[in-house]
């Protein structure tokens, strides 16, 4: 069976370090992988789709930055956390040939 | 941009009655789909309708869509307390991207 994970499950940083949040999916291969935001008690803004290795899809302009150096695993980065980028993270994977999306459990970043 | 938005923000009912929450979408979909979230969780796909259909039911859940409104509805029937959750709805315009509403909380009273 497939399963994603994400860490840290949360996380305080100040403002102006960096950042690096990790999902990695076990059990399939080639899955199309997505990065998710969500502020408190909004929907889900998508930041960045990857359908392969290296290939890295931007949605939103910002001040993060994504890269899929293995086939399963998705980093979310920063070189300089703001204030605006507080919120729940949540990482996703689909097979090619499926609509439904699979969640991680979510890392929840405060910056302050 | 939010492509999706659920209507009501909240609903709160008591245990036994039923839930109903609807969807609005702007731009014709491939599909939509319905994703529950617990507090402080990841989402949890519900049930998937395609453009080519009109009702669909997955055990308590019925879904209804009607593309010349653009609007989708999800019934959660006889609710019970683990039903308390938000949920979202979710539509497919191109085949690798979704496209989430702001979502509807449910609580659902013992």
């Amino acid at each position: 069976s497939q399963t994603i994970h994400q860490w840290p499950a949360t996380l305080v940083q100040p403002v102006g370090s960096p950042l690096s949040l990790e999902c990695t999916v076990e059990g399939t291969s080639n899955p199309n992988l997505y990065w998710y935001r969500q502020a408190a008690g909004r929907g889900l803004q998508l930041l960045f789709y990857s359908v392969g290795i290296g290939q890295i899809s931007s949605e939103v302009p910002q001040n993060l930055s994504a890269s899929r150096p293995q086939d399963r695993q998705f980093i979310l980065s920063s070189k300089k956390l703001l204030l605006s980028d507080s919120g729940f993270y949540l990482c996703a994977w689909k097979w090619l040939a499926s609509n439904e999306q699979f969640f991680g459990p979510g890392t929840r970043l405060t910056v302050l | 941009s939010q492509q999706g938005e659920e209507d009501p923000q909240a609903l709160s009912i008591q245990e036994g009655e039923n839930a109903t929450m609807n969807c609005s979408y702007k731009t014709s979909i491939n599909n939509l789909q319905w994703y529950r979230q617990n507090s402080g969780r990841g989402l949890v796909h519900l049930i998937l309708i395609r453009s080519n259909e009109r009702e669909k039911h997955s055990g308590r859940l019925r879904v209804t869509l009607d593309t010349s409104k653009k609007s989708s509805s999800l019934l959660i029937t006889a609710s019970r307390a683990a039903d308390t959750a938000s949920y979202f709805c979710a539509t497919d315009v191109l085949d690798y991207k979704l496209s989430f509403g702001a979502g509807t909380t449910v609580t659902v009273r013992a």
